[in-house]
């Protein structure tokens, strides 16, 4: 069945340093790809996407890369600041459909 | 986000109770979705609909049912709730006509069963 991997399922990192979250999804079929950030006790915001025709995605310090032939895609974040602090989901669409298949989240510290 | 509520926000009840959770959107969305997020499994498809007369079953619809009164309203039934049913509901939504397929949540509805 359809399924999205996410890695790592934590992260630390100190302020102004770079960081990487990696998603892996299964279905050849897939076409979009969002990133949602949650901060604590709120609800996911989207905050990038990558749709199968693009190899990258940029918007200011955040970035997306897709490997459509391994089936992988990325977030990209430089310069963490405090507040990047939050869980990341990563995303893909299930055959071309609009029904979505999270991953499992990425719980993200940004040390000062 | 206001334009996407959800009622209750949180709700304690007993094993065995019939439960409504409620969502509303303003957005004038045509596609609507449910979901619940547990600790270390993140947000899973309950059920999602993209029209008045289309519902579909997502990840985990087993002990769920749901209603699309109307464009703007899609509820979230859970018949008979057990103690595994605990969980972060979020109700989202998505316009099938926008540039980009931006899905909006509501607040969310901490539900507990005992």
């Amino acid at each position: 069945g359809e399924n999205v991997e996410q890695h790592p399922s934590t992260l630390s990192v100190q302020e102004g340093d770079s960081a990487v979250i990696k998603c892996t999804y299964s279905d050849s079929a897939s076409n979009y790809f969002p990133w949602y950030k949650q901060e604590l006790g709120k609800r996911p915001q989207l905050i990038i996407d990558i749709r199968s025709n693009v190899g990258e995605k940029k918007d200011q310090r955040i970035a997306v890369t897709l490997n459509k032939t391994a089936k992988h895609f990325s977030l990209h974040i430089t310069e963490t600041q405090p507040e990047d602090s939050a869980v990341y989901f990563c995303a893909a669409t299930y055959s071309g459909t609009y029904k979505y298949i999270f991953g499992t989240g990425t719980r993200l510290k940004v040390l000062a | 986000d206001a334009d996407v509520t959800q009622t209750p926000r949180n709700r304690i009840t007993k094993t065995g109770k019939r439960i409504m959770l409620e969502c509303s959107q303003t957005k004038g969305h045509d596609r609507m979705y449910w979901y619940r997020q547990d600790p270390g499994l993140g947000l899973r498809l309950i059920y999602y609909s993209f029209d008045v007369k289309d519902i579909n079953k997502g990840e985990i619809s087993d002990g769920y049912s749901v209603s699309r009164q109307a464009q703007a309203k899609f509820s979230l039934s859970l018949e008979s709730a057990i103690p595994n049913q605990t969980a972060l509901y979020f109700c989202a939504t998505e316009s099938s006509g926008a540039s980009t397929d931006t899905q909006y949540f509501g607040p969310g509805t901490r539900l507990t069963v005992l």
